[in-house]
């Protein structure tokens, strides 16, 4: 198994909150990507790295933010958060010199209240 | 744009049953296929991969055949065991430029295999 550690693995804040969440690999892969899961959806990139300090954006990336600091850790932060960010959240990894194989961190059920 | 589509579950088998999924896809140029597999209460796991037409993925048992001219990826296995019961998920991949592959998923479709 990849070694991909999120944390918290649960967390339960209120609406309005700042809420950060993140992601840790000892692959050394240079791809970072944060997914959130959600019942009907399947999964949705929020946002991706493509190495340290280069961000993009996913196609549900409103709301959140990124920051890659170190090749090994990958933050995910909710400024204000919201019941509509209430989801699994899941980080992965891909390497080159293709990134489509991409290796699944255990998730963050995160409920917003 | 991209996008995949799969069949809805809930799918219920005993095991020992013969397993599909269907999986169509909708795509540019010439993506990569994948299934990839949830268990409880876990991230998702790889099952299997094909990169080019008529390729066929396999592990575990499961087998899927890269279609082209159908635009299909279904995924099958034989005999299901219990320890199969999970959420399947199809996906594709798309070049983003350089080196970077997007994947886009279908919705997940839950097998519950029962003795």
């Amino acid at each position: 198994d990849a070694g991909i550690t999120q944390s918290p693995r649960h967390k339960v804040t209120e609406t309005g909150t700042p809420v950060t969440l993140r992601c840790h690999q000892t692959e050394n892969h240079r791809y970072m990507y944060w997914y959130r899961q959600d019942p009907g959806h399947g999964l949705r990139l929020i946002h991706y790295s493509y190495g340290v300090k280069d961000t993009d954006k996913g196609e549900v990336s409103d709301g959140y933010s990124v920051s890659r600091s170190k090749t090994e850790d990958f933050l995910l932060t909710l400024e204000s958060a919201t019941s509509s960010q209430t989801s699994v959240y899941f980080c992965a990894i891909g390497q080159v010199p293709r990134t489509d194989t991409q290796y699944f961190g255990p998730g963050t059920r995160l409920t917003v209240l | 744009g991209n996008s995949v589509t799969q069949m809805e579950g809930p799918v219920t088998l005993s095991e020992e049953a013969f397993l599909t999924i269907n999986c169509t896809y909708t795509a540019t140029g010439y993506p990569s296929l994948f299934w990839y597999v949830q268990y409880p209460g876990e991230g998702l796991q790889l099952l299997l991969k094909a990169t080019k037409a008529d390729d066929k993925g396999s592990n575990k048992g499961f087998e899927a055949t890269y279609r082209k001219e159908t635009t299909s990826f279904h995924l099958e296995k034989g005999s299901v065991q219990v320890s199969d019961s999970a959420v399947y998920f199809c996906a594709l991949s798309s070049d983003s430029g350089g080196s970077n592959y997007k994947l886009t998923f279908g919705k997940g479709t839950l097998l519950t295999v029962n003795p």
